[in-house]
């Protein structure tokens, strides 16, 4: 299947700081993006849809301004969790996928820890 | 898209088949019906998906009941590396809102 790599795979910042989370896509064009959260012993919850150049729609709840998403090329994608605090510890998930294609592919992950 | 009912968990035991069902009672027609899995502190990983038509992949093989309200998820041989949750969920193919909606899945312990 196809490859998709999610960069960093821990990271551990200070409260009220910014962390940004890569998903690249490394051997097809992903015309769709997806950004997921989870919380231990939970499910994947979608946070938001992202299409290349264009703006991401946000799932029902998830704030636009706290986590930015930048869809700038086929290839990649950007989460940034801004002014982080510790409530938003959890772990990340990208998923990618090829327009009319029928399955996703996902990230191994991201762990962010906010202390 | 529909919503799937899935049992919280099962057991198999090792180099037997597990047999994973799911009920998706209110699907409709152009909607298909897609596994994927997740082992523990990782992304998910697809698995197999299908319309109505059984299908069968070098991962595992997908029954699609006739009336298409269930379906099941058959691994032949499990390992202990099977061991995972296991989400079944059903969306349309194509459009701009198709979206991967996951629901509480089925962990599946393989034991030795």
């Amino acid at each position: 299947g196809a490859v998709v790599s999610q960069h960093p795979s821990r990271v551990i910042c200070k409260s009220g700081t910014s962390v940004k989370i890569e998903c690249r896509s490394l051997d097809f064009q992903a015309t769709t993006m997806f950004w997921y959260r989870q919380f231990p012993k939970q499910s994947l919850m979608l946070m938001a849809t992202s299409n290349e150049g264009s703006k991401a729609t946000y799932e029902q709840g998830v704030e636009k301004d706290k986590f930015l998403i930048n869809h700038a090329s086929l290839t990649l994608s950007t989460l940034t969790v801004t002014s982080a605090h510790p409530e938003d510890s959890s772990f990340y998930i990208c998923s990618a996928r090829v327009e009319g294609a029928g399955e996703a592919f996902f990230g191994q992950g991201t762990r962010l820890t906010v202390v | 898209d529909a919503k799937t009912t899935q049992p919280t968990s099962m057991d198999c035991a090792e180099g037997r088949a597990a047999n994973l069902p799911c009920n998706h009672s209110t699907i409709s027609g152009n909607e298909y019906v897609y596994w994927y899995r997740q082992i523990h502190s990782q992304g998910p990983q697809y698995i197999i998906h299908g319309l109505k038509n059984n299908e069968t992949n070098e991962m595992a093989s997908l029954i699609i009941t006739e009336d298409r309200k269930s379906s099941t998820l058959i691994l032949p041989h499990a390992t202990l590396r099977d061991t995972a949750v296991y989400y079944c969920i059903v969306r349309v193919l194509h459009g701009a809102t198709n979206k991967l909606i996951f629901g509480t899945g089925t962990l599946l312990a393989v034991q030795p």
